[in-house]
């Protein structure tokens, strides 16, 4: 059973609509990640919360905005997306402070952009 | 520059055999953590060994086990009596940086994807 929960687990969108991701995590970690993966390709990094600061953004466009309420949940609030954005999209949580600490990985919400 | 470079696009073992995935890394940091997730087709990303730079024994997890050789720069995974359930990409990854307060990103290489034949 893991221990970081996505929902939706699919998600099917229109390039107008708008939607939510979200990751909930009870591990008790105080760093949460949001990765996009292409069919075939390693994850990539997007966005990086240390203490519920956003601490890194990868040049991620303004289309895709992150928010962290509280140090268990994670939002990645989808808007105007192009086809080119489908994609598992997984969230990840870890202990900020150690960096041989894994990261804990969610089943991911496969996204697919019409 | 590929930080992470896995050179095994592809690779087969029968069942019940050990099987060795290759990993190299490029880092000037001396403090580091290395790790494998294994991925099945399903899509969940499943942690499973890590490696620290200032560890003098090789991780092991089970039928999991991390050949590192800190000057050959690299972390190799080798998965000793092979199971179909062991189908899978596998990633390789990194974590560099001393404590800095905040987190560090993991950077995955390109991913070998294991067939485990009867």
């Amino acid at each position: 059973d893991t221990e970081v929960t996505q929902t939706p687990k699919h998600l099917v969108m229109g390039m107008t609509n708008k939607k939510s991701l979200k990751c909930e995590q009870h591990m008790g970690h105080r760093a949460m990640y949001w990765y996009k993966q292409k069919a075939k390709k390693p994850p990539e990094l997007m966005f990086v919360y240390s203490y519920e600061k956003l601490s890194i953004n990868e040049s991620v466009p303004s289309r895709f905005s992150p928010e962290c309420p509280n140090s268990s949940l994670l939002n990645l609030h989808l808007h105007a997306l192009q086809p080119e954005d489908s994609a598992l999209y997984l969230c990840a949580s870890s202990q900020p402070r150690d960096r041989v600490s894994p990261l804990h990985f969610g089943n991911g919400t496969r996204l697919t952009v019409t | 520059a590929q930080k992470i470079t896995q050179t095994q696009p592809g690779m087969f073992v029968q069942e019940k055999e050990a099987v060795t995935l290759d990993c190299t890394y490029d880092t000037s940091d001396p403090s580091y953590g290395l790790f494998w997730y294994k991925q099945p087709s399903s899509g969940e990303m499943i942690f499973l060994i890590y490696q620290g730079s200032y560890d003098q024994q090789n991780a092991t997890e089970g039928r999991y086990s991390l050949n590192f050789q800190k000057a050959r720069k690299s972390a190799n995974l080798v998965i000793s009596a092979s199971q179909l359930g062991d189908s899978a990409m596998y990633f390789c990854a990194m974590r560099e940086g001393r404590y800095t307060g905040t987190a560090s990103k993991l950077t995955f290489g390109t991913g070998t994807r294991l067939q485990v034949t009867l």
